[in-house]
Order: C-alpha cells, then sequence, then structure tokens
C-alpha cells in the first residue's frame, strides 16, 4: 500500500459526458501529479500541482483540467468525453516539487463507450 | 527534452536466471532515474531511485541498477528470477529543470518460465 488512495477504482460513462476522479496523497506530501496509462500512449504525464499550486503541465487535454484544494486531495475532470479517454488514470503523489520518489495510487479505470 | 528507451518490450528468463532490462536515457542535466514495477491491475511501485554519486543503486526484492553516464544507460538487473518477477517494469527519467514530473519508457513486459 503506497498510502495514496484513489477513487472511483472503476468507472464506465459514454461519450460526451464529464467525470471526476479523486486522489488523496500520501501524508506529508505536497505534490499531486496525474498520469494516463493507454495501450497506445503508455504512461504520459498530464499534469502536477505543488501544495496547491499548478506546477507542471503536461500533454493535457483542454477538455480536461484538474485542481488541488487546501488539505491537499486533487481532483481531475474529465469533460465531453471521447471513446479515446478511455485508459486508467493515476495518481502519484511526493514530498517536494521535483526529483524525489513519486509514490502511485491504485488508479482509476477509466470506460468510455 | 529529456526521453527514455526501454530495449525490448517482452523479455522472458526462466526460473533462477539472470534478469538484464534495459534503459538508455537522453537528459541535458544530470538526471534523477527510477525503476517501477506494475503487477497486473496494480499501480505502480517503486524499485529504485538514482541520484547523483554511486553508480550502482539497490532496490527493493533484490533488483540493483548500474548508472553507466558514458553509455546514458541505467539498465535494472536481478541475479536469480523468481516467479514473482513477473511484471511490467517501467524505467523514468525526471523531468527537466524544476519540472517533477516522470517520463517513462514504453516498458518491458518480464515473463518468468519455471
Amino acid at each position: 500500500d503506497s498510502g495514496v488512495t484513489q477513487t472511483p477504482k472503476h468507472l464506465i460513462t459514454a461519450t460526451g459526458q464529464r467525470v471526476t476522479l479523486r486522489c488523496s496523497p500520501r501524508s506529508g506530501d505536497l505534490s499531486v501529479y496525474w498520469y494516463q496509462q493507454s495501450l497506445d500512449q503508455g504512461l504520459q504525464f498530464l499534469i502536477q500541482y505543488y501544495n496547491g499550486e499548478e506546477r507542471a503541465k503536461g500533454n493535457i487535454l483542454e477538455r480536461f483540467s484538474a485542481q488541488q484544494f487546501p488539505d491537499l486531495h486533487s481532483e481531475l475532470n474529465l469533460s465531453s468525453l471521447e471513446l479515446g479517454d478511455s485508459a486508467l488514470y493515476f495518481c502519484a503523489s511526493s514530498v517536494g516539487p521535483a526529483g524525489d520518489e513519486q509514490f502511485f495510487g491504485p488508479g482509476t479505470r477509466l470506460t468510455v463507450l | 527534452a529529456q526521453s527514455v528507451t526501454q530495449l525490448g518490450s517482452h523479455v522472458s528468463v526462466s526460473e533462477g536466471a539472470l534478469v538484464l532490462l534495459r534503459c538508455n536515457y537522453s537528459s541535458s542535466v544530470p538526471p534523477y532515474l527510477f525503476w517501477y514495477v506494475q503487477y497486473p491491475n496494480q499501480g505502480l511501485q517503486l524499485l529504485l531511485k538514482y541520484t547523483t554519486g554511486a553508480t550502482l543503486v539497490k532496490g527493493i526484492n533484490g533488483f540493483e541498477a548500474e548508472f553507466k553516464k558514458s553509455e546514458t544507460s541505467f539498465h535494472l538487473t536481478k541475479p536469480s528470477a523468481h516467479m514473482s518477477d513477473a511484471a511490467e517494469y517501467f524505467c523514468a527519467v525526471s523531468g527537466s529543470g524544476s519540472q517533477g514530473n516522470l517520463i517513462f519508457g514504453k516498458g518491458t513486459k518480464l515473463s518468468v518460465k519455471p
């Protein structure tokens, strides 16, 4: 158990819908990262928050957004869903803003029908 | 831009044999390098991390990795494979500058034959 929790574990929805994925980092970690894992794209970095502020952006679509709340949990919002958004979405956390070990949650498997 | 290349999408070894998973990185600055393991239907677990200093890094479950700057390599090894080592292994480099995100290789699936 990494100490990072993600909910829900599975999510099945239809095209055009909007979903919210939730992540709670390990106690004491200030950074939260979101990654997408798919068969064709592999593991892709989406976005990082550090202590409530956006720190780095990766290959995140405009239809996707995220935030980190004062209690340091984070949410990833995916809207206008397309079939190609079906993937595993991982959250990871680390102590500092860069260079530290990242600890991954169990992931949320999103299926868009 | 930083990148990671893992040679071999699938490696198969016999139980008790040496495991060697290859990783080459591209980085303009001294990198932070990582190996992660992913078991089926699970998240990624950190095996080991390299930071500037020792060239041989020991990790969990008997794995270790050797950093070779001249070859820009960070290969993962284990002297004797166990059935429980069957999983997918990812090499990663930390993002450049002040960015902490990980850039992953495409992964190597390790199969262990009895």
